[in-house]
Order: C-alpha cells, then sequence, then structure tokens
C-alpha cells in the first residue's frame, strides 16, 4: 500500500453532471498529480498541484479543474460530464524534488452513462 | 510531439524464465524514464526508473536498459513468477526538475504460466 487514498471507489453519474473526486495524499507529501486512465490505456496527465497551487497541466478542457488544500489533499472536479470521461481516475503524490518517485493511489472508477 | 509506445501489447512467459518488455519513445528531449507495474483494480506501481545520463539500472530481479541513439527502453525481469502478472507501463519525463508530467505509454500486459 502507497499509503495514497482516494473516494470514492467507484461512481456512476449521467452525461450532463458535475463529478468531484477526492484524493488524500501521503504523509509529507506536497505535491498531487491527476492522471486520467482510459480502459486499456496508460494514464494520461491531467494536473499537478504543489502548496495549493496548479504546477502545470496536460491537454484537458477547463471543465476539468482542481482544488489543493493546506493539510495537501485534492480534488477533481469534472464539469458538463462526458461519455468519453469514462475512466479510472488516478492521483499521485510526491514530494517536490528533483523527480521524486510518484506513488499512485487506486483511483476512482468513473463511469458515465 | 511526444509519445511513448509499446512494441508488443501483450507478453506470455512460462515461469521462471526471463521477460523482456519493450518501449520506444519519441521525445528526444526525455531524461528521465520510469517503469510502472498495476495489477487488477490497483494504482501502478513504480518499479525502477532510469535517467539518460545511464544505460543500464538494477533492481531486484528487474533491469532497465535504456538506449538513447534509437530512443529504445526495455525492461528484464528474471525469473518471472506468477505475481509478475500485471501490465507494465514505461513512462518519460522530459520537465524540469519539478516537473511531474510523465507521459505514459499503453501498456503491455504479462502472463505468467505456469
Amino acid at each position: 500500500e502507497t499509503g495514497v487514498t482516494q473516494s470514492p471507489t467507484h461512481l456512476i453519474k449521467t452525461r450532463g453532471q458535475q463529478v468531484t473526486l477526492r484524493c488524500s495524499s501521503q504523509s509529507g507529501h506536497n505535491t498531487v498529480s491527476w492522471y486520467q486512465q482510459a480502459l486499456g490505456q496508460g494514464p494520461q496527465f491531467i494536473f499537478q498541484y504543489y502548496r495549493e497551487e496548479e504546477n502545470g497541466r496536460g491537454n484537458f478542457p477547463p471543465r476539468f479543474s482542481g482544488l489543493q488544500f493546506p493539510n495537501y489533499s485534492s480534488e477533481l472536479n469534472v464539469n458538463a460530464l462526458e461519455l468519453d470521461d469514462s475512466a479510472l481516475y488516478l492521483c499521485a503524490s510526491s514530494l517536490r524534488t528533483s523527480r521524486d518517485e510518484q506513488f499512485f493511489g487506486p483511483g476512482t472508477r468513473l463511469t458515465v452513462l | 510531439g511526444e509519445s511513448v509506445g509499446l512494441h508488443l501489447p501483450t507478453l506470455s512467459v512460462q515461469e521462471g524464465d526471463n521477460s523482456i518488455i519493450n518501449c520506444a519513445y519519441s521525445n528526444s528531449a526525455s531524461d528521465y524514464f520510469i517503469w510502472y507495474k498495476q495489477e487488477s483494480g490497483k494504482g501502478p506501481q513504480f518499479i525502477i526508473d532510469i535517467r539518460s545520463n545511464m544505460d543500464k539500472r538494477q533492481g531486484q530481479r528487474v533491469t532497465v536498459l535504456l538506449n538513447k541513439t534509437v530512443k529504445h527502453l526495455s525492461l528484464q525481469i528474471a525469473a518471472t513468477q506468477p505475481g509478475d502478472s500485471a501490465v507494465y507501463f514505461c513512462a518519460e519525463n522530459s520537465g524540469d526538475n519539478y516537473g511531474q508530467n510523465f507521459v505514459f505509454g499503453p501498456g503491455t500486459r504479462l502472463s505468467v504460466l505456469p
């Protein structure tokens, strides 16, 4: 176990709805990255948060947004859900030094109907 | 643009044999690479990393080889065990020292036969 937890484990939403996913980082880690993993594919970088500020973003539309809290936990929010948003959403925590190892959580499986 | 891919989507090996999983990358600016293992229902788990100033790095039963000339990365698993069955991803990074934007390949599924 990595010490990174995510909630909920599974979630079913309908198109057009909004969703919030949560991640608690490993103790001592100040950086959280979010990834989207479609079925049968590798994870794709969504964005990263360091000390409550966005620190890099992948090729995802603005309806994907996030927050990081003072305790370094993080949320991923997705508005106006589309069918293609169905995926496993992974968060990874790390200590922001020179490319420290990222520790991944188990993910949240989102299904959009 | 950046891309990381794998030559084989699936690999089946006999228990006890050695496994070799390959990865090709296209971004010549990539200078840090990681191999991850992902078991069903779990997030990716770090296996081993290598920086571009190295050609080879060894861990416990695993070895990563980097050939920058042809932009190729491989993961060798010695004496493959049933617990090694999983999907393996290579990931590359070309950001600054604080960048964590890793580009993942599509993955190779390793099946270990009894």
